[in-house]
């Protein structure tokens, strides 16, 4: 069965970095297209990040344009998402997403939470 | 960015009533509509997709409708676990943006 599983989320200072991981399983990887989408605690669903099957192709929100870099190995079948410059407002549970119809999400991660304060 | 709406925010009902959850998008998103079903501590599950078609795995009391700006979520008969927070959400133009949800209480 298709399987998503997050780590590396923590607690961070502002300012500093960084790096999710998301082991997937039960799907061909390399033919799919990924997403990171997020919630703030108490909010609603946040699209951040998207990166097409063969890495190519990379979009971000406005709101981590320039501090966030989407990546993967299709070798080990891992989605990255690396955080720099992290902020509060960055705070909330981050989701990996295998996509559907490029954009939609089918498949979704239990979420690794990141906490930016001080 | 394309802003969708839902209303109402919060709507309080009964196991076995009929339920339509209301979408608007601020342009027109064509057909390109998904809404999501999401439990307390768990990930959002696709319910529908285009509008209209169920995703896999889904029970037939789901059903989705509309195109343009307007769009609905219908369940037909609301079971206790369809008790949740459903979002729907646009992929016609970059970024995907999603509604704030509207909260199914029994």
């Amino acid at each position: 069965q298709v399987q998503l599983v997050e780590s590396g989320g923590g607690v961070v200072q502002p300012g500093r970095s960084l790096r999710l991981s998301c082991a997937v399983s039960g799907f061909i990887f390399s033919s799919y297209d990924m997403h990171w989408v997020r919630q703030a605690p108490g909010r609603g669903l946040e699209w951040v990040a998207f990166i097409s099957r063969d890495g190519g192709t990379k979009y971000y929100a406005d709101s981590v344009k320039g501090r966030f870099t989407i990546s993967r190995d299709s070798s080990t079948n891992n989605l990255y998402f690396q955080m720099n410059s992290l902020r509060p407002e960055d705070t909330a549970l981050y989701y990996c997403a295998r996509a559907h119809s490029t954009a939609f999400f089918d498949h979704w991660g239990q979420g690794t939470l990141v906490t930016v304060s001080s | 960015e394309i802003v969708l709406t839902q209303s109402p925010g919060t709507l309080s009902l009964s196991p076995g009533e009929r339920v339509t959850l209301s979408c608007r998008a601020s342009q027109s998103v064509g057909n390109y509509v998904a809404w999501y079903q999401q439990k307390p501590g768990q990930a959002p599950r696709l319910l529908i997709y285009d509008a209209s078609y169920r995703a896999a795995g889904v029970p037939a009391r789901f059903s989705g409708s509309g195109s343009g700006t307007d769009f609905t979520l219908t369940i037909s008969s609301l079971e206790p676990e369809d008790f949740a927070l459903y979002y729907c959400q646009q992929r016609t133009k970059w970024p995907p943006t999603f509604g704030p949800g509207t909260t199914l209480d029994v």
